[in-house]
């Protein structure tokens, strides 16, 4: 069975200063790896995904996230973030070729403070 | 079409009521998924429709009875609901898991309902 980890559940920053939200996932199978948003009120659209290939991989909107299969790890990153980044962030894990559904994380809520 | 649109998007209904929550989707999906979201919660899995075809049912009361007529439609049939159950109930699709090629799930935007 796959595992998600976020580890901090809020996360306040400062207008265009950096961000990680930090991912940890666990699966004894090569797994698929997604980052979701959801802003207020909203459903939840897709930031970005790892399917294979590089192991970085970004968003239109700036944020990136790289795949790290030693520690298991998928955090997400934003060098300079807006007010329009506050948001929910949910990570998710499903695994390669399987019929398991994604699981997700717990969520990581995002407040970007002017 | 690269939507997922739930409808309605707000939803009223007293615990006595029948009523309907209705996705669709023109993707070419065959797998698709209810979920129901509580506030400051992850979303949790309820059903998922492969090929039209139930197959995972997470244990959820039979006050809810989802249905799949046809693959581009996923309804979710609710009758005697509790106060407990208001949520914000999203609906999902995605292509075959099991396929080399998948891209993860489209979310819908969700019905917020609210039982009183």
């Amino acid at each position: 069975a796959q595992s998600v980890t976020q580890l901090d559940s809020q996360v306040p920053v400062f207008e265009e200063a950096p961000v990680e939200l930090r991912c940890n996932y666990s699966s004894s199978v090569s797994v698929y790896l997604f980052w979701y948003v959801q802003y207020p009120n909203q459903g939840l659209q897709l930031l970005l995904k790892y399917l294979s290939g590089s192991t970085l991989v970004e968003s239109i909107n700036g944020f990136e996230a790289e795949f790290n299969k030693s520690q298991t790890s998928f955090h997400l990153r934003k060098p300079s973030v807006h007010i329009s980044d506050t948001a929910e962030y949910f990570c998710a894990v499903s695994p390669r070729g399987g019929n398991t559904p994604l699981v997700f994380g717990k969520g990581t809520r995002l407040s970007v403070i002017a | 079409d690269t939507e997922v649109t739930q409808t309605p998007k707000h939803l009223v209904m007293g615990m006595t009521n029948k009523k309907s929550l209705k996705c669709e989707q023109h993707m070419g999906h065959r797998a698709m998924y209810w979920y129901k979201q509580k506030a400051k919660k992850p979303p949790e899995l309820m059903f998922v429709y492969s090929y039209e075809k139930l197959s995972i049912n997470e244990s959820v009361p039979s006050r809810f009875s989802p249905e799949c007529p046809n693959s581009s439609l996923l309804n979710l049939h609710l009758h005697a609901l509790q106060p407990e159950d208001s949520a914000l109930y999203l609906c999902a699709s995605s292509q075959d898991p099991t396929l080399d090629r998948w891209y993860g799930y489209t979310f819908g935007s969700g019905t917020r309902l609210t039982v009183v």
